[in-house]
């Protein structure tokens, strides 16, 4: 199996700021990288697939980056709407998720 | 609009059964692969199974292999997954996925709410 890392597992920023998680895999998935954010008794949601894609739907302020084993994701300036759980997952084998990060506002 | 509603949750003893349903509705599912993806409380995600819009292909992770079974019926737009020998770390939040990309399982989007399965005696 492909392991998933995420750093940091929680973070709490102010709003405006610049959040960044990064997601490292155990081997090269080349960009089969994914980012969900799921948000407190609610079911995840598919924010960027193939590492830098954006959903439909998802505002601009997120992003993603990475190939091969390094990934980072990234939300340009945190809204209090944004206070949720974001997960990596890699589909180069079959699938896995990261740790989770737990986003909160300082 | 897109919609997934589980439904088969509920409390069951070690080494029961158990099979979730998933409705479809709101696009033509025939023409998707689906997944099963689960959450232990207060845990992350795990992958569990995987089938392809024909059915003809069937993945399963291996802490589920042997014991589930992934199905669907296109001609109702449902999907199930029958859970026997259930476990205690079987406990989880039981959610579908659609799959968004083609030949295996890629990206999940959307999901359906989920239901949650509880294995204790």
């Amino acid at each position: 199996d492909i392991q998933m890392t995420q750093s940091p597992s929680s973070l709490s920023a102010s709003v405006g700021d610049r959040v960044t998680i990064t997601c490292q895999a155990s081997q090269d998935i080349s960009n089969y990288l994914n980012w969900y954010q799921q948000k407190p008794g609610k079911a995840p949601k598919l924010l960027i697939y193939d590492a830098s894609n954006l959903e439909t739907g998802v505002p601009s302020r997120f992003s993603g980056s990475g190939s091969g084993t390094d990934f980072t994701f990234t939300i340009s300036s945190l809204q209090p709407e944004d206070i949720a759980t974001y997960y990596c997952q890699q589909y180069d084998n079959l699938p896995t998720f990261g740790p989770g990060t737990k986003v909160d506002i300082k | 609009e897109v919609q997934l509603v589980e439904s088969g949750g509920g409390l069951v003893q070690p080494g029961g059964s158990l099979r979730l349903s998933c409705a479809a509705s709101g696009f033509t599912f025939s023409s998707y692969e689906m997944n099963w993806v689960r959450q232990a409380p207060g845990k992350g995600l795990e992958w569990v199974s995987y089938i392809s819009s024909s059915g003809s292909t069937i993945y399963y992770a291996d802490s589920v292999k042997g014991r589930f079974t992934i199905s669907r019926d296109n001609a109702k737009n449902s999907l199930y997954l029958q859970m026997n020998s259930l476990r205690a770390e079987d406990t989880a939040v039981y959610y579908c996925a659609r799959d968004g990309g083609v030949g295996a399982a890629n990206w999940f989007d959307p999901w359906g709410q989920g239901t949650l399965v509880t294995v204790s005696s």
